[in-house]
């Protein structure tokens, strides 16, 4: 398994400013991931993030809103930028961790929840 | 593109009946996942189910795989009140997830 801390657990936020997640896993993992959970919903991926270049995004998501960092294995960022009330959400850091029989695992980590007034 | 529907979405059962929750996905899934989400928490890995046939079993819950019906289930066994939860199941294409939409689950006394 894996385990992982995000940063900040929660924060009330100004529209129009910009908060930045930071995930921390306490091993090298190969693929992390972005999720975000709107209230009563369930989960969808913004991202994911690649160490060494541009993270990869899915439709519906973009790199200036949701701008993401991957410095190395165990480190990753996801900055909400310009934001407004449709924002409020929880975000998830996720890894992904190869077990044995070569199937993969995927751990979650506690969630950012983020409220925009 | 992977699409993930699960029913019922919400479920209220008695303490000590048993009950099912089904997951149907759209197209090949090479594994299925079952998590776990308490109100305010994140989400607990519970099961990850990786070919036809496939089944596996905690405490009072049992997951199981068909892949040629695209179908996977959670059995409740004589439920009790801490298993109230959300589950959510979610298949994998490549490597990125694809949730359904949860099951919120309470067991009444």
């Amino acid at each position: 398994s894996a385990v992982i801390s995000q940063k900040p657990s929660r924060d009330i936020c100004q529209r129009g400013t910009s908060l930045t997640i930071q995930c921390q896993v306490d091993s090298q993992v190969t693929m992390m991931f972005w999720y975000r959970q709107q209230p009563g919903q369930s989960l969808t991926l913004i991202a994911t993030a690649n160490q060494g270049s541009e993270a990869t995004y899915e439709s519906g998501f973009v790199i200036d809103k949701f701008p993401i960092s991957r410095p190395n294995l165990t480190f990753s960022t996801l900055t909400v930028s310009n934001m407004s009330p449709e924002d409020s959400s929880i975000y998830l850091c996720s890894v992904g961790v190869y077990g044995s029989s070569s199937y993969n695992e995927q751990f979650f980590g506690p969630g950012t929840r983020l409220t925009v007034l | 593109e992977l699409k993930v529907e699960q029913n019922p979405l919400f479920l209220s059962m008695q303490e000590g009946k048993n009950y099912t929750i089904y997951c149907n996905y759209s197209t090949t899934s090479d594994r299925l996942y079952w998590y776990r989400q308490d109100p305010g928490k994140s989400l607990e890995s519970l099961f990850v189910l990786l070919s036809n046939g496939a089944v596996k079993q905690e405490g009072r819950l049992m997951a199981s795989l068909d892949t040629k019906a695209r179908l996977s289930t959670l059995h409740i066994t004589a439920a009790v009140h801490d298993l109230s939860a959300t589950y959510f199941c979610a298949g994998r294409s490549g490597s990125r997830l694809t949730f359904g939409e949860g099951t919120q689950l309470t067991v009444n006394p």
